[in-house]
C-alpha cells in the first residue's frame, strides 16, 4: 500500500462549480500535511498547509481527519485557472521526508 | 532569492553515458530532497539530506544512482552509467527544517532527463 494515496482523476467541472479531493494516509505517525499544486511542465508550489483545526484560503479549504487518516481539499466557484494536479503532501514524526500523493488532476471547464 | 537552482534544464543523453544533474538551494536551509516524477509512479523521494547529511537514501532505485552535497549551496545527483528506464523529470527541493511549525519544501525547475 502507498504512504499517500490519492483519486487521479481526471475531475472535469464546469466553472464556478465546487470540487473536493480526498487524500489517504498510512503512517499514522505523520505530523504535518500540505496541498501543492502543479501545473503541466512545472515544479510543484505549495497550496496551503494542513492544520489540526482545519484552514481556508480565499476559495480553497483544507481539513484534516486524524481518526480515518485522510486530509481534504474543497475548493470553491472553480476558476479555469484553478486546472492544474493537485499534490498531497505527508511529514512523518521524527523524519525529514516529504512524501507526495500521485496527485489529482482538475480540469475546469468553461 | 533566486529559489532553488537546477542544471542543466534539458538532458538528452545515449544509453550507457554518465549523466550528473546538479542543484543549488535556496540560502540558509538546511534540507535538500532529490525527487524523480514519471508519469506511471509520479513524485519519488530519491534521496534527503540535512545539514549536508545523507539521512535516506532508501529510494534510490539502484547503485548506478548516486548523490552527494559537499557543502550547504550545492548537491549533485549523478546517474552512471545511465539507461532508457531512467528517463524522467527530477526535481530538486529544499526546506528550513523547523519542528515547531509546517515548513514547507520548496522546488526547483527540474532537470527533464531523456536517454536515448
Amino acid at each position: 500500500r502507498k504512504e499517500v494515496e490519492q483519486d487521479p482523476g481526471p475531475f472535469n467541472v464546469p466553472e464556478g462549480a465546487t470540487v473536493a479531493f480526498n487524500c489517504t494516509y498510512s503512517n499514522s505517525a505523520s505530523q504535518s500535511f500540505f496541498w501543492y499544486r502543479q501545473d503541466c511542465r512545472k515544479e510543484p508550489k505549495l497550496l496551503m498547509s494542513v492544520y489540526s483545526s482545519g484552514n481556508e484560503d480565499g476559495r480553497f479549504t483544507a481539513q484534516l481527519n486524524r481518526a480515518s487518516q485522510y486530509i481534504s481539499l474543497l475548493i470553491r466557484d472553480s476558476k479555469l485557472s484553478d486546472s492544474a494536479t493537485y499534490l498531497c503532501v505527508v511529514l512523518t514524526s521524527g523524519t525529514y521526508k516529504y512524501i507526495f500523493g500521485t496527485g489529482t488532476r482538475l480540469k475546469v471547464l468553461a | 532569492d533566486a529559489g532553488v537552482i537546477q542544471s542543466p534544464r534539458h538532458e538528452v543523453t545515449e544509453m550507457g553515458q554518465e549523466v550528473t544533474l546538479r542543484c543549488k538551494p535556496i540560502s540558509g536551509h538546511n534540507s535538500l530532497f532529490w525527487y524523480r516524477q514519471t508519469m506511471m509512479r509520479g513524485l519519488e523521494l530519491l534521496i534527503y539530506f540535512n545539514n549536508n547529511v545523507p539521512i535516506d537514501d532508501s529510494g534510490m532505485p539502484e547503485d548506478r544512482f548516486s548523490a552527494k552535497m559537499p557543502n550547504a549551496s550545492f548537491s549533485t545527483l549523478k546517474i552512471q552509467p545511465s539507461e532508457p528506464r531512467d528517463s524522467a523529470v527530477y526535481f530538486c527541493a529544499s526546506s528550513k527544517w523547523d519542528l515547531t511549525k509546517n515548513t514547507e519544501a520548496f522546488f526547483g525547475q527540474g532537470t527533464r532527463l531523456t536517454v536515448v
